[in-house]
Parts: C-alpha cells; sequence; structure tokens
C-alpha cells in the first residue's frame, strides 16, 4: 500500500486570502501527480497532471509545483474566494494506477 | 455520453441484500476503475479494469466484492450480503491511458446499509 498524505485535513480562510496545501507520496515509482478538486454533491474534477519534477502549474488563482526527488506537491490559491471551497484531492499515479490522499477540505468564509 | 454516469444516485438497503452498482464510463476510455469513499476518509481504490479484464483486484474487501466489465465498457460493482460497514459514496472514473492522462469520475452511487 503507497501512503500519500495530504495535510492540513482542513482549512478555513478569509475571502481574499492565500492559502497553500501539502500533497507528500513516495518518491520511488512515480509516473504522475495529479491534483482534483471535489465540491459538495459533484463529482471529482481534475485541476493539474504533473509529471516532471519541477513542474509548475497554474489555472486562473490556483498553481501547483512538483518535487519528485522530495516526494511533494503544493497547491496555492491566491485570493482565495468562496467558490473555491470544496475538497482538494491529490493522486499519486506509477503508471497503472491511482493513490489517493484523504483531501484536505477548504472553506472560504464570506 | 458525455461524461461518466453511475446509477443508481442513491441506494438504500437492508443489511444481508444484494446491490449492483453500474458504471458507464466515457466511450472510448479502455481503463476504468471503481473507489469507495466512507465517511471521513479518502477515495479507497476497489478494482482496475483495462479494457474487459481486471487489471488490478487488490482493493476489494472481500469475497463478497465482485465487479464485472463484459465488453469493455459498462461496468458492475456486485456486492452480496451487504453489511453496515459497507456503506460509502462508491465512485467510477475512467481514462484514455493510464498514467499522466486525467481520470474522469461519475457523481458516485451512495449506498447506505440499514
Amino acid at each position: 500500500i503507497l501512503n500519500v498524505e495530504q495535510s492540513p485535513q482542513s482549512l478555513h480562510v478569509q475571502e481574499g486570502d492565500s492559502t497553500n496545501f501539502t500533497c507528500s507520496f513516495p518518491s520511488s515509482n512515480f509516473y504522475a501527480l495529479h491534483w482534483y478538486r471535489w465540491e459538495t454533491a459533484k463529482s471529482p474534477e481534475a485541476l493539474f497532471v504533473m509529471t516532471l519534477n519541477g513542474d509548475e502549474k497554474k489555472k486562473g488563482r490556483i498553481s501547483a509545483t512538483l518535487n519528485t526527488k522530495e516526494g511533494y506537491s503544493y497547491l496555492y490559491i491566491k485570493g482565495s474566494q468562496p467558490e473555491d471551497s470544496a475538497t482538494y484531492l491529490c493522486a499519486f499515479s506509477t503508471g497503472n494506477q491511482f493513490y489517493f490522499g484523504t483531501g484536505t477540505s477548504l472553506t472560504v468564509i464570506p | 455520453g458525455a461524461g461518466v454516469s453511475q446509477t443508481p444516485s442513491n441506494k438504500v438497503t437492508e443489511k444481508g441484500k444484494y446491490v449492483e452498482l453500474r458504471c458507464d464510463p466515457i466511450s472510448g476510455h479502455t481503463a476504468l476503475y471503481w473507489y469507495r469513499q466512507s465517511l471521513g476518509q479518502g477515495p479507497e481504490f476497489l478494482i482496475y479494469f483495462q479494457g474487459t479484464g481486471a487489471a488490478d483486484d487488490s482493493g476489494l474487501p472481500n469475497d463478497r466484492f465482485f465487479a464485472v466489465r463484459p465488453e469493455g465498457s459498462v461496468s458492475t460493482l456486485k456486492i452480496q450480503r451487504t453489511e453496515r460497514g459497507d456503506s460509502a459514496v462508491y465512485l467510477c472514473a475512467s481514462s484514455q491511458i493510464m498514467g499522466n492522462t486525467e481520470a474522469f469520475f461519475g457523481q458516485g452511487t451512495r449506498l447506505t446499509v440499514v
């Protein structure tokens, strides 16, 4: 069983604050690291797929970085908005299977 | 279809009964995954299909759980003699090629065993 850890487990921020959270994964058998956003009553939606050490991806106010040598990825949200409230899941891929973290639950307070 | 479709969206069943959960993946996606999310936990891998065959079923918790994908498209997750601990959201995802392409998720089936 591969261990993928996310921290913090939950987070409350004020609207307009910037925030970040972490996904830690094994540094061996790495193929790709995925970030998903999961809003209540909806299906998880892919944010980023990262494959190369040092990768940085950006989508609007959300960005992510990847360090495969030390086994971590950061997700950043700049100027949080209430619509950013969701659970953010990371998934480590070995090339033939995904291993999910337990997610970070973000609540943005208006 | 436009996305991954799971039916039913909600299922309430009595302890000991048999249930079937259906997943209709995106057309052309050869890889199909079943996950289970219990309250307060991340998605837990159950089984992965590549085409018609189960490439990895190591996540199935016990022999009450079984999944099929006879024509390489629709998959059915079958649970026999349901227990209260089986209550969870069962998620299905599909992807074209495993690894660096994203997986697309259905909205899940919420199973409640009473």
